[in-house]
């Protein structure tokens, strides 16, 4: 049982330019959340979606971040337009249905680089 | 608003002594308390659980406490080596909500 995948492992965008990460949860795991690290700081929330609903994005900033986990395929985390500031460790975690009561098991996450 | 704060946050000790490593948090409604390994440029592997309803728990040399009343946790690892050199993150499940908070971390360092 694999656990949770994420990739690319290592992403670097230009400005403006448009930013992808991916998430496959583990096996049996319907709920994602996003969570981002920026440097030298801790995890921050920023959504949790369960499959094609979008459950809590109270996280996520207002504009440019937008994420989806459709039926089929993994969840994406989508960032248009990058800053600089936006160049940060993003992490996927994956629960199972009863997400309040289990372990939550995190990807080895995506590092974002703004150049 | 739920707040986690852990303490030290830094720790540097020679191999073979026990130690502690702290977190409290300031909404005592919690469903979990998560602790959690990260090591540089790597993603978290948790390490224990511990439900609401229960007081510790012990995976091999480590062994977490849960105070909900206080808002404490406390990670106890026996007889400390290289290999647990890391940051130890400490996570709570607020009743109220699906996401976990996360302390900013102890980054422990166990010097052969």
């Amino acid at each position: 049982n694999a656990g949770v995948m994420q990739n690319p492992r290592h992403l670097v965008r230009r400005r403006g330019q448009e930013a992808r990460l991916r998430c496959s949860p583990m096996k049996g795991h319907s709920h994602v959340y996003w969570y981002r690290q920026l440097p030298e700081e801790g995890l921050k929330f920023m959504v949790y979606l369960q499959k094609e609903n979008i459950i809590d994005e109270s996280g996520m900033p207002k504009e440019r971040f937008s994420a989806e986990f459709p039926k089929e395929g993994p969840s994406i985390l989508r960032i248009q337009q990058v800053v600089r500031g936006d160049s940060a460790a993003y992490f996927c975690a994956s629960s199972q249905e009863d997400s309040l009561l289990t372990e939550a098991f995190f990807g080895q996450g995506t590092r974002l680089t703004v150049v | 608003k739920q707040e986690v704060t852990q303490i030290p946050a830094a720790l540097s000790v020679p191999e073979g002594e026990n130690l502690v490593l702290n977190c409290s948090f300031t909404d005592s409604a919690i469903y979990n308390l998560q602790w959690f390994r990260q090591d540089p440029g790597k993603g978290l592997t948790s390490l224990l659980l511990i439900q609401s309803s229960q007081r510790e728990q012990t995976s091999g040399r480590l062994n977490a406490s849960l105070d909900k009343s206080s808002g404490r946790s406390t990670l106890y690892i026996a007889a400390s080596q290289p290999g647990d050199s890391a940051t130890y993150l400490c996570a709570v499940l607020r009743a109220s909500g699906s996401r976990l908070t996360f302390g900013e971390g102890t980054q422990l360092t166990v010097n052969p």
